[in-house]
């Protein structure tokens, strides 16, 4: 199956920094990426879908100017959390979808392994 | 919007017992899929499921889409201790093209 790398893995940081979470795929190239977020026994909770070469489109309720996306290349996109705050420790997981979008086929999405963001 | 709502949202199951989660949408849908989210992993995508009354099997895993494609299942029969995890659906609408996904259902095997 396809490879999604998620870095890092996990992170502390103090309030008031910021934390950036890197996503490639390493084996296919997306123009879709997608962002979620998951607190402990919860569902992923969609935060915004990457569009390479556009801006990113983010979900009602999440701060577009908090939770940075850049997505600048077919392999990578970016989750920049600025100015952490406790509340925003969570776990963050980018997937892709590996097919097209506007057909709805062939739709799988694959997923990073998360990142644990930890704000003290 | 509004999640869709899976049931139960936790089960606890002895080993070889048959296991069953629900995914209810008060919309049509386009397809649906599903996904098994280890304790600390990712998910991983398990089946899509397209037409309508659609019923699908992988080894001891059955899904299947409802007739009127609002709703789905996925049945384990005989569970084994590597079902463990959370099962999430997530339903894909026309015209959308987020991935979102249901509330998931936590399955615990007692061996």
């Amino acid at each position: 199956g396809a490879v999604v790398s998620q870095h890092p893995s996990w992170v502390i940081c103090k309030s008031g920094t910021s934390v950036k979470i890197e996503c490639r795929s390493l084996d296919f190239q997306a123009t879709t990426m997608f962002w979620y977020r998951q607190f402990p026994k919860q569902s992923l909770m969609l935060m915004a879908t990457s569009n390479e070469g556009s801006k990113a489109t983010y979900e009602q309720g999440v701060e577009k100017d908090k939770f940075l996306i850049n997505h600048a290349s077919l392999t990578l996109s970016t989750l920049t959390v600025t100015s952490a705050h406790p509340e925003d420790s969570s776990f963050y997981i980018c997937g892709y979808v590996r097919g097209r979008i506007t057909n709805m086929l062939n739709t799988e999405a694959f997923f990073g392994q998360g990142t644990r963001l930890t704000v003290v | 919007g509004q999640q869709v709502m899976q049931i139960p949202q936790y089960q606890h199951v002895q080993e070889g017992e048959d296991f069953t989660t629900y995914c209810n949408s008060s919309t049509t849908l386009s397809n649906i899929q599903w996904y098994k989210q280890r304790p600390g992993g990712h998910p991983v995508f398990l089946i899509q499921l397209v037409k309508s009354g659609e019923v699908k099997k992988q080894k001891r895993l059955t899904f299947q889409f409802g007739e009127a494609k609002k709703n789905s299942s996925l049945h384990i029969t005989a569970t084994q201790t590597t079902d463990v995890g959370t099962y999430f659906c997530a339903p894909r609408y026309t015209g959308r093209r987020a991935l979102t996904f249901g509330s998931g259902t936590r399955l615990q095997v007692q061996p």
